[in-house]
């Protein structure tokens, strides 16, 4: 079974700064999917950004961008002048076939004002 | 607007109980996915549905069980084996690969 590692529990920035969450995971694959979800303390968990291991290019949704390695099989977070609605937890998701997602244990940012 | 409804928000189980959790999606979506969630743990996969009277276990599929008579509603009902069955339980469904998931607000089930 695919396993996803997030090696941070816990991580904090300072408002308008910028962080970056990691994550890596193990697969024999050549083709998946890579997902950001974020879990705000509403407990609605909403997906962030998506990567397609095919694709080369790093995938980019406003503030939020990610830094695919495929080789090194990472897939890190970076979340740029933040706010502090990103306050939340968020989850690395590997997609293997049929849909079927596994989940990191996730990581809690604070932003701090 | 379209979306995943899960019901209850809170449900309180009592020992050798069986619960059914409520997941209706208006979405169109083919698959859905049941997920628990245990505190500082991420999200692991119950059941998991691509297709109407269609369904597979997911890694921690005993204790629990499932339908799929229509392709709104995916229900899942917490059977007393379940031994340890306190957690968030999360539903989400999907149009496919790459588009990753739409979750509902989720249920929380206690034992008590």
């Amino acid at each position: 079974a695919q396993t996803v590692t997030q090696s941070q529990p816990e991580m904090s920035v300072q408002e308008a700064e910028t962080v970056t969450l990691s994550c890596t995971y193990d697969t024999s694959e050549s083709d998946y999917y890579l997902f950001w979800y974020k879990q705000p303390p509403s407990r609605q968990m909403i997906l962030v950004i998506r990567q397609e291991a095919y694709k080369q290019q790093n995938a980019t949704e406003n503030r939020f961008s990610v830094n695919f390695q495929k080789a090194a099989k990472s897939f890190s977070l970076k979340i740029s002048d933040s706010q502090l609605g990103d306050a939340a937890m968020y989850f690395c998701a590997y997609e293997e076939g049929a849909g079927k997602s596994t989940f990191g244990d996730g990581t809690t940012l604070t932003v701090k004002p | 607007d379209g979306g995943i409804t899960q019901s209850p928000k809170y449900l309180f189980r009592k020992e050798g109980q069986n619960v059914t959790l409520s997941c209706e999606q208006n979405l169109n979506h083919d698959a859905m996915y049941w997920y628990r969630q245990d505190p500082g743990q991420g999200l692991r996969l119950i059941y998991y549905s691509q297709i109407v009277n269609d369904f597979q276990k997911g890694d921690i599929a005993e204790g629990y069980s499932v339908s799929r008579e229509k392709k709104e509603s995916f229900p899942l009902t917490v059977t007393s084996a379940q031994k340890n069955p306190t957690a968030f339980y999360l539903c989400a469904s999907t149009f496919g690969r790459y588009y990753g998931y739409t979750f509902g607000s989720g249920t929380r089930l206690t034992v008590v």
